[in-house]
């Protein structure tokens, strides 16, 4: 059973707007990761949260975690075209597992 | 630094045809070896996983294996594909040490089973 679960399932902007995306999974977690995958492609790591950070920021990239409500948030802020790909939250499941979740599509216009 | 290959890039197969897909790692020892497949449109859903040379947790009772004969090879294999094997299999690593979480992907292979 997939612990993250992401919506929206697709997202579409415009440039220049902010997007959010949100994950929420069932079990206590030691951590939680966003990624990113472009089409076709493998995934590419983003960000990191541990269970005890509150929020953490990488450039345009800000997720924040709320262990009580078992939910994360992904915003990524004055999106650009190339910011169109489908994003994923990841929990560690215990020992070596990482378990993605369903991903959010999201398109950027240009 | 690090590299990860896998090959074929694309694959059609017959249904009840065999199947051997292979990764391989580079500028790192004793990774932790996973292989996921991807359905279209949908997440990932972890199929395998390794530790070390010869051991190997399976996720997902199905008819596909996956060995790892040397510490940075892992293979994934079908004695006879099903219609539903096709998808996008994606095989990744990470470093295995205590704390390191991140996983590394391969560029993956398009499996189409007709």
């Amino acid at each position: 059973s997939q612990q993250g679960e992401e919506d929206p399932q697709a997202l579409s902007i415009q440039e220049g707007e902010n997007a959010t995306m949100n994950c929420s999974y069932k079990t206590s977690i030691n951590n939680l990761q966003w990624y990113r995958q472009n089409s076709g492609r493998g995934l590419v790591h983003l960000i990191l949260i541990r269970s005890n950070e509150r929020e953490k920021h990488s450039g345009r990239l800000r997720v924040t975690l709320d262990t009580s409500k078992k939910s994360s948030s992904l915003l990524i802020t004055a999106s650009r075209a190339a910011d169109t790909a489908s994003y994923f939250c990841a929990t560690e499941a215990g020992g070596f597992k990482t378990i993605f979740g369903a991903g959010t599509r999201l398109f950027v216009k240009a | 630094s690090q590299t990860i290959h896998q090959w074929p890039a694309t694959l059609v197969q017959p249904v009840g045809s065999p199947l051997s897909l292979e990764c391989t790692v580079e500028g790192t020892s004793n990774p932790n070896l996973y292989w996921y497949r991807q359905a279209a449109g949908r997440g990932l859903q972890l199929l395998f996983y390794s530790v070390g040379i010869g051991q190997i947790s399976s996720e997902v009772p199905q008819n596909l294996s996956a060995s790892r004969p040397q510490d940075r090879q892992f293979i994934l294999s079908s004695k006879k594909l099903l219609l539903s094997d096709s998808g996008f299999y994606l095989c990744a690593w990470n470093p295995g040490a205590s704390g390191s979480y991140e996983q590394f992907f391969g560029p993956g292979t398009r499996l189409t089973v007709l």
